[in-house]
C-alpha cells in the first residue's frame, strides 16, 4: 500500500527565517511526487511535479528536492504570503493504479 | 481562463435527499476526478475518469456515483446522503493521466448532511 507522511503537520516561523517541510513516502515503483499549496477555503494549487531521485525544482521562494525515500520543499526567506497548508502526493506505477495518494499536509504559518 | 467550476459551493440537507454536485472543466482534459478532504485524513479520491464514458473507482466510492457523458462534465451524484459523507469535495482535472501532468482543483464544494 502506497503511503505518504508529511511533517512537521504545522509549523510556524518568522518572516526572512527559511526552512524545510518534509514528505515520505512508499510506494513500489514512483511515477512522479506532487507538491501542492492549499490556502484555506480553497481548492490544492499544483507547484511541482519530481519523478527522479536527484531531481529539483524552484519557483519563487520555494525550491522541491527528491529522493529515493523522501522529498523536500525548502522555503528560503518566507514571507506572510507563503502561509498556507503544503501537500505532497504521490502517482505510483505499480499494479496500473491511477490513484494518487496524497499526505496530510503541512500547515505553515508565518508570522511578519 | 482556465479553470474548473463546481456547484453549488455549498449544501446542506438532510439525510436520504438526493443531490448531485456538479463540475466542468474548460481545459479540454481527459482525466477528471473527485476527492473529499476530511480532517485529520488528507485528499482521498472518491471515482476517476480517464475519458468520456470511463470511470473507475478511487479509494472511498461507497455511497457515491458519477457519470462522463461529456469531456467537460464530471457531476457526483450522492443517490442517498448519511452524515458521514459530510466533507469537503474537490472536483479536480488534468491533461492525462495525473502520474504526468498537474491536476488543476476546482473552489470545493462543503456538503452538511443532518
Amino acid at each position: 500500500e502506497d503511503q505518504v507522511t508529511q511533517s512537521p503537520e504545522a509549523l510556524r516561523l518568522q518572516e526572512g527565517e527559511s526552512s524545510s517541510l518534509n514528505c515520505s513516502y512508499t510506494v513500489s515503483g514512483l511515477r512522479g511526487l506532487f507538491w501542492y499549496r492549499q490556502d484555506p477555503g480553497k481548492g490544492p494549487e499544483f507547484l511541482f511535479t519530481l519523478y527522479s531521485a536527484g531531481e529539483e525544482k524552484e519557483k519563487e521562494r520555494l525550491k522541491a528536492t527528491l529522493t529515493k525515500k523522501e522529498s523536500f520543499l525548502h522555503i528560503t526567506a518566507p514571507k506572510p504570503e507563503d502561509s498556507a497548508t503544503y501537500l505532497c502526493a504521490v502517482q505510483a506505477t505499480s499494479g496500473g493504479s491511477y490513484i494518487p495518494t496524497f499526505g496530510r499536509g503541512t500547515s505553515l504559518i508565518v508570522h511578519p | 481562463e482556465a479553470q474548473v467550476t463546481q456547484n453549488p459551493r455549498y449544501l446542506i440537507t438532510v439525510t436520504g435527499k438526493k443531490l448531485t454536485v456538479t463540475c466542468s472543466q474548460n481545459m479540454n482534459h481527459e482525466y477528471m476526478s473527485w476527492y473529499r478532504q476530511d480532517p485529520g485524513l488528507g485528499l482521498r479520491q472518491i471515482y476517476y475518469s480517464m475519458n468520456v464514458e470511463v470511470t473507475d473507482k478511487g479509494d472511498v466510492p461507497e455511497g457515491y456515483k458519477v457519470s462522463r457523458k461529456e469531456k467537460r462534465n464530471f457531476p457526483l451524484i450522492l443517490e442517498s446522503p448519511s452524515p458521514n459523507q459530510t466533507s469537503l469535495y474537490f472536483c479536480a482535472s488534468s491533461l492525462s493521466f495525473p502520474g504526468n501532468n498537474e491536476q488543476f482543483f476546482g473552489p470545493g464544494t462543503r456538503l452538511t448532511v443532518l
